[in-house]
């Protein structure tokens, strides 16, 4: 089956840097994106990586490395307004099309 | 700055009943998606559609469901028979190229099956 794995929880300080791990066992893989949800809002669109590597986008870095099934996003210099579910979701070349992570839930404190 | 619209906000129906949910897509794109998130869960794919037909469609997305896009600019949902476990939010989304480009969300549509 498919699978996508996050860590539930996370806390960090505001300022510093934090690293958010996704995991997945899918096949058919196209790439990988990741996405900011707000509490009771719709999901927004951070990145999406296909080649294996780092893409810096601002405040915001993703990770994939296809070759281990794994993601990572950075987000650097946190700020309050960065407390949010941060979803990762697999893009299939077929069927199912896109599985979504659990999400990982970050608290940022002052 | 353009933007992907949803209505209602909520639908409140009674098990058994049809609902259809209405979203219309940022103008120019030409892929389409329905999800929807169980509250307290994750964002599961329902169909994506793509030059008027269903282009992928998950195993949720059984005969209960159909999508159609009825004129330029509307796409919608229909669920023919709810049921309690359908009680979700539905996000519909559009991108502009294929699904592999930045997907747009709308606001969502909280359905209540009672």
């Amino acid at each position: 089956g498919q699978n996508i794995d996050q860590p539930t929880e996370m806390t960090a300080t505001e300022g510093a840097i934090v690293q958010i791990n996704c995991t997945y066992q899918t096949s058919g893989f196209n790439g990988l994106f990741w996405y900011q949800q707000h509490a009771g809002e719709a999901p927004t669109f951070l990145s999406y990586n296909v080649l294996d590597g780092l893409e810096e986008k601002g405040r915001f870095s993703s990770f994939l490395s296809r070759s281990k099934g794994y993601s990572y996003l950075l987000l650097k210099e946190l700020q309050m307004k960065d407390s949010a579910s941060y979803l990762c979701a697999a893009f299939l070349n077929y069927g199912q099309n896109f599985v979504f992570g659990p999400g990982t839930r970050l608290s940022v404190l002052p | 700055e353009p933007e992907v619209t949803q209505t209602p906000s909520h639908q409140v129906t009674q098990m058994g009943q049809e609902v259809i949910l209405r979203c219309v897509p940022i103008s120019n794109h030409l892929y389409f998606y329905w999800y929807r998130q169980i509250l307290g869960q994750k964002v599961e794919f329902l169909v994506s559609f793509y030059n008027n037909e269903i282009s992928e469609k998950s195993e949720i997305f059984d005969d209960q469901f159909s999508v159609e896009r009825p004129d330029g600019s509307n796409f919608t949902l229909k669920i023919r028979s709810t049921k309690l476990e359908d009680s979700a939010m539905y996000f519909c989304a559009s991108s502009e190229g294929t699904p592999a480009n930045e997907q747009f969300f709308g606001p969502g549509t909280r359905l209540t099956v009672l």
